[in-house]
């Protein structure tokens, strides 16, 4: 199995900073890679697929980037609403797995 | 865009089975190349896959969960099942259903989730 280690697990930021989460595969997973969105008692929401590409609707101030096996989601300008948990996901291999999650709460 | 929604028994005794439809919309299953999938999220925890299945049959599971999960299509009621045996407490989760079109892989509708608690 990959394992997707997500770090940090937990960050506290200010509206307008700049967030980076970084995502570590245990192997090479070309760019099989999507970061979701998840907020208290909701549904995980895509956000970035292919490692760097938007999904339709979602606000250009999240990124992605990366290569084999290592990974990483960029927030340019945190907003209220941005406040939730954060996972990676890689989908290059069965048994599909996510990483462990990063909170990203209110400084 | 699909829209999934998941039902079923939100209390299921320790030892049994464990059963979740969830019903899609805005497509057709049959129609559609997607694969149709089962994540679990246990109350404070993260995402875990537990399995997806194509409409033309072919059923990949989680290894730690493949001898008591079992995935299944009904075209004719446009709906995808889920059944978990032998539950215990660590079964406790919400359960989501969700589409990974074939070609692009990722899952990109989700059900709203299905609370289920282990318990007698």
């Amino acid at each position: 199995d990959i394992q997707m280690t997500q770090s940090p697990s937990s960050l506290s930021a200010s509206v307008g900073d700049r967030v980076t989460i970084t995502c570590r595969a245990s192997q090479g997973i070309s760019d099989s890679l999507a970061w979701f969105q998840q907020k208290p008692g909701k549904a995980p929401k895509l956000l970035l697929f292919d490692a760097s590409r938007l999904e339709s609707g979602v606000p250009s101030r999240f990124s992605g980037t990366g290569s084999g096996t290592d990974y990483t989601l960029t927030i340019s300008s945190l907003q209220p609403e941005d406040f939730a948990t954060y996972y990676c996901q890689q989908y290059y291999i069965t048994p599909l797995t996510f990483g462990g999650g990063t909170k990203v709460e209110i400084k | 865009q699909l829209q999934l929604q998941e039902s079923g028994p939100g209390l299921v005794k320790p030892s049994e089975t464990l059963s979740l439809t969830c019903t899609v919309s805005g497509g057709s299953i049959s129609g559609s190349d997607y694969y149709w999938g089962w994540i679990r999220q246990p109350p404070g925890k993260g995402l875990e896959w537990i399995g997806s299945i194509h409409h033309i049959g072919s059923a990949y599971y989680n290894p730690p969960l493949q001898s008591r999960v079992t995935i299944s299509v009904d075209t004719s009621k446009n709906q995808f099942s889920l059944k978990v045996r032998s539950v215990t407490a660590a079964d406790t989760a919400v359960y989501y259903c969700a589409s990974r079109p074939v070609v692009t892989r990722r899952f990109d509708s989700w059900g709203q989730g299905a609370m289920v608690t282990v318990s007698s």
